[in-house]
């Protein structure tokens, strides 16, 4: 079986200070890894994946994040935050073909609500 | 980059009806469609996985007559909430994939708010 726990489910900073939005994942097989933001009311849009490539990954808007397999973590980070970076933040793993049934299925964190204060 | 799209965008309809919410690929063939559910201030929760031309496979506990799912062609599919109750209430979105034999990337539609009175 494969989980997904984001630590924080609400994190507020200050405009132009680092963003970290923490990410463990537990999964039998080598998992691909996402990180995924949704606006109110709309719907998602990938900010970066991880496939088994480089570990450090950076995706848009200024977002990276970084696959630790000892520590089973892809934590999302940004320098330097915005205010149009204030949404809902998913990680999410998904299964290669080896892992039977669950092969292909998205298991979502719970989210984490980034607040942004001018 | 690939684009999906629902339809409606909202929709309010009273306990009893039907409602039918399309998801469409529109700049490329999607042989895998997944239908979610998003409760308020809730993660999504997979319902259902729909391969173009055949049975969708449903979740755990997602009860498929009452969720009725069509994957006609490879840039339509379509979730049919039937005789919808207050408790369907909920924000439904759809994603797409390129590729049966991979796991490549989803791409989401914009979803669709439900509102059953």
């Amino acid at each position: 079986a494969q989980s997904v726990t984001q630590l924080d489910s609400h994190v507020s900073v200050s405009e132009g200070t680092p963003v970290l939005l923490r990410c463990n994942y537990s999964s039998s097989y080598s998992p691909s890894l996402f990180w995924y933001v949704q606006h109110p009311n709309k719907g998602l849009q990938l900010l970066l994946k991880y496939t088994s490539a480089a570990t450090l990954v950076k995706g848009i808007n200024g977002f990276e994040a970084e696959f630790k397999k000892s520590e089973t973590s892809f934590h999302l980070t940004k320098p330097s935050a915005h205010m149009s970076d204030a949404a809902e933040y998913f990680c999410v793993v998904i299964l290669p073909r080896a892992g039977g049934t669950s092969y292909g299925k998205l298991t979502f964190g719970q989210g984490t609500i980034l607040t942004v204060h001018p | 980059g690939a684009v999906v799209s629902q339809h409606p965008s909202r929709v309010i309809c009273k306990s009893g009806t039907s409602v039918k919410i399309e998801c469409r690929s529109l700049d490329f063939q999607a042989t895998t469609m997944f239908w979610y559910r998003q409760f308020p201030k809730k993660s999504l929760m997979l319902m259902a996985t729909s391969n173009e031309g055949s049975k969708a496979t449903y979740e755990q506990g997602v009860e498929k007559d009452k969720f009725l799912i069509n994957h006609a062609s490879l840039t339509l599919s379509t979730l049919t909430v039937t005789s919808a109750h207050p408790e369907d209430s909920s924000f439904y979105i759809c994603s797409a994939r390129f590729h049966r034999d991979s796991y490549n990337e989803q791409f989401f539609g914009p979803g669709t708010r439900l509102t059953v009175l």
